[in-house]
């Protein structure tokens, strides 16, 4: 199985800040790669696909991005609202494998 | 509006059998594959099983092969898990999720328990 090793576990950050979070393949996985924010007591929600490309309705502040085998979550001048948890995945090989998730708090 | 609802979770006893649904509306079902996707505080988020969009190709993580089967119905825009001989470590709140990219729609999640 492709291990994912997300990076931090948490962090806290401020509004102006540029937030970054980072998954690690244990091997090439050809940009099938997505991002998720969830919320306490709700179901994930996608907010990038193939490494770099901003689901629909999710806002520009979003963005993905690759160097090597590792996968990078940006969120520029991040607000209140985007504190949760927040999970990768690789879908390049069966079985899909999620890294352990960040959880943001902002404030 | 796309819309996937659960529904079938609850409490069963080690060795028993329950059939999840998850009833599509919204789009054409019969045109994405679907997958399960399930999340515990422990292990996190782990990929279940996963169906093509006729129902022919059907995939499985190692540790439910064997006792989970996913099927869809595209005429009633459902698709389905059946557990069976069910362990205390399938439990967990249990997604029904549409694949196209990653996983763009999910379901609000299900719980099931298994214990004695």
């Amino acid at each position: 199985d492709i291990q994912m090793t997300q990076s931090p576990a948490s962090l806290s950050a401020s509004l102006e800040e540029i937030v970054t979070i980072t998954c690690k393949a244990s091997q090439g996985i050809d940009d099938y790669l997505s991002w998720y924010q969830q919320k306490p007591g709700k179901s994930p929600q996608l907010l990038i696909y193939d490494a770099t490309s901003l689901a629909d309705g999710v806002p520009s502040r979003f963005s993905g991005s690759r160097s090597g085998t590792q996968y990078s979550l940006k969120i520029s001048r991040p607000q209140v609202d985007d504190s949760g948890i927040y999970y990768c995945l690789q879908s390049y090989s069966t079985p899909p494998t999620f890294g352990g998730g960040t959880k943001l708090e902002l404030k | 509006e796309v819309q996937l609802v659960e529904s079938g979770g609850g409490l069963v006893q080690p060795g028993r059998s329950l059939k999840l649904s998850c009833a599509a509306s919204g789009f054409t079902f019969s045109n994405y594959g679907m997958a399960w996707v399930r999340q515990t505080p422990t292990k996190g988020l782990e990929w279940v099983a996963s169906i093509s969009t006729g129902g022919g190709n059907t995939y499985y993580r190692d540790s439910v092969k064997g006792r989970f089967t996913i099927s869809r119905d595209n005429a009633k825009n459902t698709q389905y898990l059946q557990m069976d001989s069910l362990r205390s470590e399938d439990t967990a709140t249990y997604y029904c999720a549409r694949r196209d990219g990653g996983y763009d729609y999910w379901g609000q999640g299900v719980m099931v328990t298994v214990s004695s």
